[in-house]
């Protein structure tokens, strides 16, 4: 079965620390990954996907097939991260896409 | 360019009641979406639309139908709303060999 895990519901860290958003993947075959981000009571915004293999607002993710998992990483964390960021897979067929259950990142000075 | 428009923002049903949400997308895509996002839940696929003309069931279709009126709009009816209905419906698009959606800003329906 596909299926997107998000281990963590809510990360908090300090303004300049490293960030590390966790995304585990089951799927057969080779997967679409996605990150997408949702600012307070917004909709969601395509952050990165994995065939693009770009750094936007300093985040990147790298595809690990072997340990399955498709992490968000940006090294310096800014006030501006605070928000819902979710995991996403393109289901088996191409029609949808299939969501984790998000992590909060909260980013305090 | 407006993208994915979603009416009305917010909504308060009592039990029993049916409303339509309505969604509409300016982008010319041919795929479009109903994901109902509840919390610690994600987002759950409801219904979704590959074509115009052609419908097919999510993960959690039960008490809801769609209607794809046209290339633009995708609908989506509560036809007896349930306070499990209760949740934040956001639409979706997209375009054919694209793998990213577009999403609209949300409908906030509470049913009491």
């Amino acid at each position: 079965a596909q299926r997107v895990t998000q281990p963590e519901k809510l990360l908090s860290v300090f303004k300049g620390a490293p960030v590390e958003l966790k995304c585990n993947y089951s799927y057969s075959g080779s997967p679409e990954l996605f990150w997408y981000v949702q600012y307070s009571r917004q909709r969601l915004q395509l952050l990165l996907r994995h065939i693009s293999r770009e750094s936007i607002k300093g985040f990147t993710a790298d595809l690990n097939k072997g340990e399955t998992s498709f992490h968000l990483k940006k090294p310096f964390a800014q006030e501006e991260d605070s928000a819902m960021y979710y995991c996403a897979l393109t289901n088996q067929a191409g029609t949808a896409l299939i969501f984790g259950k998000g992590t909060t990142l909260s980013v305090s000075s | 360019n407006a993208g994915v428009t979603q009416t009305p923002k917010f909504q308060v049903l009592k039990t029993g009641q049916s409303m339509t949400l309505q969604c509409a997308q300016d982008m010319n895509h041919n795929s479009m979406y109903w994901y109902r996002q509840d919390p610690g839940m994600g987002l759950r696929l409801i219904y979704y639309s590959a074509s115009e003309g052609t419908t097919d069931k999510g993960e959690v279709p039960n008490g809801y139908n769609v209607s794809r009126l046209n290339k633009r709009e995708f609908s989506l009816r509560l036809e007896s709303a349930a306070p499990s209905q209760t949740s934040v419906y956001f639409c979706a698009s997209r375009a054919t060999g694209v793998r990213g959606y577009t999403f609209g800003s949300g409908t906030r329906l509470t049913v009491v």
